[in-house]
């Protein structure tokens, strides 16, 4: 069964612009959650979706949005870059929620200049 | 609110020595505990998961983690350090509600193997 497919796996934008992450669970998993990953702040949780619907959201501003599509697949969007939205974004997916096993795509590093 | 803290930022064994990576956590219910291993340029892999069935929890590439309630601790273990094992390892307990799922990582350990 393939993994969790992230595209695209590198990026580079300048502040000010917006970019759009993509997601393909394994699958059969309807849970994609997304992650921020920076030197300073360690892996956060952005947001979770589950069947279409986004069920929790972490501690970030609304410039960071996401959504799902009915075939699971899930998009991340982030409006009006900054210098500190350099990281590494990472997916993983679920077969349901509520503690189940997370597992991760390989990635998308996002350098803003 | 649940929480996790890796002792150690830094883990330097020789191969063939021990290892221990340290994880305590703090849950107001039954927590779901994970550790993952991150190689450079790399996503997270998953070696073992939590879920109360056994305090014992053996997972990949040779790797156990013992929970222990009265300690709130999760340590990670290897009997046998092998050069490949050098990586950064990360603690996760999983928060789930009606709000949805979401894990929380400790800051993470990295793990150096020399030769």
């Amino acid at each position: 069964k393939a993994g969790v497919t992230q595209t695209p796996r590198y990026l580079i934008k300048t502040r000010g612009q917006q970019v759009t992450l993509s997601c393909s669970p394994i699958s059969g998993h309807r849970s994609v959650s997304w992650y921020q990953q920076t030197p300073g702040q360690g892996l956060q949780f952005l947001f979770e979706y589950f069947s279409e619907t986004q069920r929790n959201k972490g501690n970030f501003p609304g410039r960071f949005s996401g959504r799902q599509f009915s075939n699971s697949r899930s998009e991340m969007n982030v409006s009006t870059l900054e210098l500190g939205d350099s990281a590494l974004y990472l997916c993983a997916s679920s077969f349901g929620a509520g503690g189940e096993t997370q597992y991760f795509g390989p990635g998308t590093r996002l350098l803003v200049l | 609110a649940q929480s996790v803290t890796q002792l150690g930022s830094h883990v330097s064994v020789s191969e063939g020595a021990l290892v221990l990576l340290r994880c305590n956590y703090s849950s107001s219910v039954p927590p779901y505990l994970f550790w993952y291993v991150q190689y450079p340029n790399q996503g997270l892999q998953l070696l073992l998961k939590y879920t109360s069935a056994a305090t014992l929890v053996k997972g990949i590439n040779g790797f156990e983690a013992e929970f222990k309630k009265s300690e709130t601790s999760f340590h990670l273990t290897k009997p046998s350090a092998h050069m490949s094992d050098a990586a950064e390892y990360f603690c996760a307990v999983s928060s789930f509600n009606q709000a949805g799922t979401a894990l929380i990582f400790g800051k993470g350990t990295t793990l150096s193997v020399s030769s």
